[in-house]
């Protein structure tokens, strides 16, 4: 699988969108690209994921860029339970392992 | 319906003894994969079960080894404890090795 590049760490007012980048420029395309968070000491939760069109539900958005070499998870309306560590993650298809890296720290601020 | 329910929630072993990490999957859901996550890292996948047969490994030794039940239910077995070992240890299922993973909580091992 591709790997992904985010930053460590993020802090985001709270209320405001909290826009959370990832490389991934070696992705083939057969990979998708998915999101998880992990509050602490809890396991980790799906947000979202695509494989090229532009991605919403009801925890966030994910655009993915036409070269599909970047994407950015928008979490619209930050509150202080969004405070956890984030990891985008491509994969193939259904394939039966995620690769997490480490992550993105985001601190929702009061 | 429940979630991925993991147990026990904590657990200290000495080096050398073995140990066993249970998990429940998530009704209806018939895959079960484990994770090692080391303080300060993400996860790291060990292996995967599908319909009671191991489906894909990670990168650890022969003494990491599982099982999956009739019931979906899975367990994590780990022989000669090391203290490299001490970690959260994750379970997640799925149905049909479907995209998005329900995690549990995870079983908190310390090797002492």
């Amino acid at each position: 699988d591709a790997k992904t590049t985010q930053p460590p760490s993020m802090d985001c007012a709270e209320g405001r969108a909290a826009n959370l980048p990832c490389n991934h420029s070696t992705i083939s395309g057969n990979e998708y690209v998915y999101w998880y968070r992990q509050i602490h000491s809890q396991g980790p939760q799906y947000i979202i994921h695509g494989l090229k069109n532009n991605e919403t539900n009801e925890m966030a958005s994910l655009i993915i860029t036409e070269d599909r070499k970047s994407s950015t998870l928008i979490l619209p309306h930050a509150t202080l339970r969004d405070t956890a560590v984030y990891y985008c993650i491509v994969r193939v298809g259904r394939a039966n392992n995620l690769f997490f890296g480490t992550g993105t720290r985001l601190t929702v601020i009061p | 319906e429940t979630g991925v329910t993991q147990s026990p929630t904590h657990l200290i072993k000495t080096r050398g003894q073995q140990v066993t990490l249970r998990c429940s999957s998530q009704s209806g859901h018939n895959t079960v994969s484990w994770y090692q996550q080391a303080l300060g890292q993400g996860p790291q996948f060990i292996f995967q079960y599908y319909r009671e047969e191991e489906n894909g490994r990670g990168n650890f030794p022969p003494r990491f080894s599982g099982l999956q039940f009739p019931n979906y239910s899975s367990e994590l077995n780990v022989n000669a404890l090391e203290l490299d070992d001490s970690a959260l240890y994750l379970c997640a299922s799925s149905l049909e090795n479907n995209y998005g993973y329900t995690f549990g909580s995870g079983t908190r091992l310390t090797v002492v």
